[in-house]
């Protein structure tokens, strides 16, 4: 079955613009992650969905960041008035809620602030 | 606060050695993971580690945890180039998110 999958893959913005990124993950997966990657670093959490409910937001930079997952399934990952400090690889994952909890991955949107 | 350390960092191998990348956490967890990340790319899934003890092999690398110790250790076998390649060791606190290591840039040259 399909994978994860993020659009877009690539997304140059202007610094202060609104950035939207979304997050389809594979059907049926309950809880749904982001990470955000910084260049030559590790993911780091941004927030975590299970179903349309959002229990952790704690990793969130600041108030300029927005997650949401209104029915349960796609998530969008908004950033308000982008910095440049924002330029990261945005990784989006999902899970079952029993077994391994094995996290998949989609490719990531790169987004470039400039 | 979780903190998972990965070392080396940084490791270029010859073709055909061995080698050993090591991931210690500092809060107790049951379970971890190994991905690997090639270059623009994301994050394929390469080991879950699910119980003390637990060891598992794919080709040339073989994952093992132990709990107690708060250590994995991901062993490589006679290195080859198609290995070269960025590991992260994973381990999930809690509601199953993860804290990833900050990643073992392996090299292996011929």
């Amino acid at each position: 079955g399909a994978g994860v999958s993020q659009s877009p893959r690539y997304k140059v913005a202007k610094r202060g613009q609104d950035v939207a990124l979304r997050c389809d993950p594979i059907s049926g997966h309950v809880s749904l992650f982001w990470y955000q990657q910084a260049l030559g670093q590790g993911p780091e959490f941004l927030t975590y969905f299970q179903n349309e409910a959002q229990l952790d937001k704690s990793g969130l930079p600041s108030d300029r960041f927005f997650a949401e997952r209104p029915e349960g399934s796609v998530s969008t990952l908004k950033i308000q008035r982008t910095q440049q400090e924002d330029s990261a690889v945005y990784l989006c994952a999902s899970t079952d809620s029993f077994g391994s909890y094995e996290q998949y991955f989609g490719p990531g949107t790169r987004l470039t602030v400039t | 606060e979780l903190k998972v350390e990965q070392n080396p960092l940084f490791l270029s191998m010859q073709e055909g050695k061995n080698y050993t990348i090591y991931c210690n956490y500092s809060t107790t967890s049951d379970r971890l993971y190994w991905y690997r990340q090639d270059p623009g790319k994301s994050l394929e899934s390469l080991f879950v580690l699910l119980s003390n003890g637990a060891v598992k092999q794919e080709g040339r690398l073989m994952a093992s945890l132990d709990t107690k110790a708060r250590l994995s250790t991901l062993h490589i076998t006679a290195a080859v180039h198609d290995l070269s390649a960025t590991y992260f060791c994973a381990v999930p606190p809690y509601n199953n998110d993860m804290r990833f290591g900050a990643g073992t840039r392996l090299t292996v040259k011929p």
